[in-house]
């Protein structure tokens, strides 16, 4: 299947630092990523949709201004932590779409970003 | 509310015993419904999809999972567990026509030998 890469794996930071996650579709181009965040032992939460060449569209609650989305190519999507805090310690993911046909077009996902901010 | 339940969230099986999952969901139509594996260290990957059809859906790995309208479930099987399952299980809904997904709040397997 497709692969798809999160750079860094883990990130340690300062609080009020900012923090950028990247995201890219290794063998297919994909019109849309997803960004997700997993607290411990807990499921994967949407945090926003991000199709190429347009805004993201966030989900109810999630900091526009904070979490910064940029998708720039059609293989690659970055987040942005911007002036971290300890509350952002999470385990960030995305996922990339591979267009065929709609939107029942299988999602790979990256391994993941553990980011902890101290 | 739209909705993905998995009742279970942690169960401890036996090496070459049977292991089923439990998934419910809460949608008005038939939704598109998957099945994640999240080993350690290693991004989602995607066991089995049911859209239409057959309602018993196999995937890979030697899973399977059936469709029943009647009550809302969506539980994943395998017959006989290896070592090499031990991982957390989430059930997925498609919510849009962005391939938006709802996720289960996952279930934990322990193998055990």
């Amino acid at each position: 299947g497709a692969v798809v890469s999160q750079h860094p794996s883990r990130v340690i930071c300062k609080s009020g630092t900012s923090v950028k996650i990247e995201c890219r579709s290794l063998d297919f181009q994909a019109t849309t990523m997803f960004w997700y965040r997993q607290f411990p032992k807990q499921s994967l939460m949407l945090m926003a949709t991000s199709n190429e060449g347009s805004k993201a569209t966030y989900e109810q609650g999630v900091e526009k201004d904070k979490f910064l989305i940029n998708h720039a190519s059609l293989t690659l999507s970055t987040l942005t932590v911007t002036s971290a805090h300890p509350e952002d310690s999470s385990f960030y993911i995305c996922s990339a779409r591979e267009p065929l046909g709609g939107s029942t077009d299988t999602q790979y996902f990256g391994p993941g970003t553990r980011l902890t901010v101290l | 509310a739209q909705s993905v339940t998995q009742p279970d969230i942690h169960i401890t099986v036996s090496e070459g015993a049977s292991l089923e999952l439990r998934c419910n969901y809460s949608y008005g139509a038939t939704p598109y419904l998957f099945w994640y594996v999240q080993s350690p260290g290693q991004g989602l990957q995607l066991l089995l999809k049911y859209f239409s059809g057959d309602t018993l859906v196999q995937g890979i790995k030697g899973f399977e999972a059936e469709f029943k309208r009647s009550q809302s479930s969506f539980n994943l099987r395998k017959p006989s567990v290896h070592w090499s399952d031990a991982a957390e299980y989430f059930c997925a809904a498609l919510t849009d026509s962005w391939g938006k997904l709802q996720f289960g709040a996952g279930t934990q397997v322990v193998v055990t030998p």
